[in-house]
């Protein structure tokens, strides 16, 4: 089984710009989780979505936004790019709905976004 | 506020065992995980509890004192690969869950 793809893995932009970042998650996995991960803050929630809706969100402003489409892959876009956006983007998915150890997250590889 | 510390970096050597610290405030507890991290790639999964006490699995093993915030991942018989971020990691909420992290544990093992 195909673990959880990410696109791209690199990703180089300019401040006031907005992207658009890809996961496909694990086929059968209904839940994906958006993280923001840098070097001293660890791995900071973003949202989380389930059957195309999302079902909780992290402190993040409004320029970052996401949706899940019906095949549960999901897309994260930040609009109008600072340099404090520039960090490595983890998706996550799970099988939801099992509860207990079947919460645990299965991560993609990242992009790495860096903001000039 | 949802709030998860542990150590920020830690230093062993191969062949010993070393424990990985955790306290937790957080509300609607429904389960703690670590995982690990190598440098440039994802975090997987290494462990879970949910009930109070211990949970072994080969090398590592991982504790839950739910009363007192607090877990701890046990690694036994340290390897060079072994050198990684171990992050914890509490699932809250009622009703649109989420999980949370800590800031992670870089270990490094040393011959």
């Amino acid at each position: 089984k195909a673990g959880v793809t990410q696109t791209p893995r690199y990703l180089i932009k300019t401040r006031g710009q907005q992207v658009t970042l890809s996961c496909s998650p694990i086929s059968g996995h209904r839940s994906v989780s958006w993280y923001q991960q840098t070097p001293g803050q660890g791995l900071q929630f973003l949202f989380e979505y389930f059957s195309e809706t999302q079902r909780n969100k992290g402190n993040f402003p409004g320029r970052f936004s996401g949706r899940q489409f019906s095949n549960s892959r999901s897309e994260m876009n930040v609009s109008t790019l600072e340099l404090g956006d520039s960090a490595l983007y983890l998706c996550a998915s799970r099988p939801a709905g099992t509860g207990g150890i079947g919460e645990k997250l299965f991560f993609g590889s990242g992009t790495q976004l860096s903001v000039l | 506020g949802q709030n998860i510390d542990q150590p920020t970096e830690m230093t062993a050597t191969e062949g010993a065992i070393v424990q990985i610290n955790c306290t937790y405030q957080t509300s609607g507890f429904n389960g703690l995980f670590w995982y690990q991290q190598h440098a440039g790639e994802a975090p997987t999964f290494l462990s879970y509890n949910v009930l109070d006490g211990l949970e072994e699995k080969g090398r590592f093993s991982s504790f839950l004192s739910r009363s007192k915030g607090y877990s701890y991942l046990l690694l036994k018989e340290l390897q060079m690969k072994d050198s990684a971020s171990y992050l914890c990691a509490v699932r809250v909420g009622t009703g649109g869950f989420k999980t949370i992290f800590g800031a992670g544990t870089r270990l490094f093992v040393k011959a």
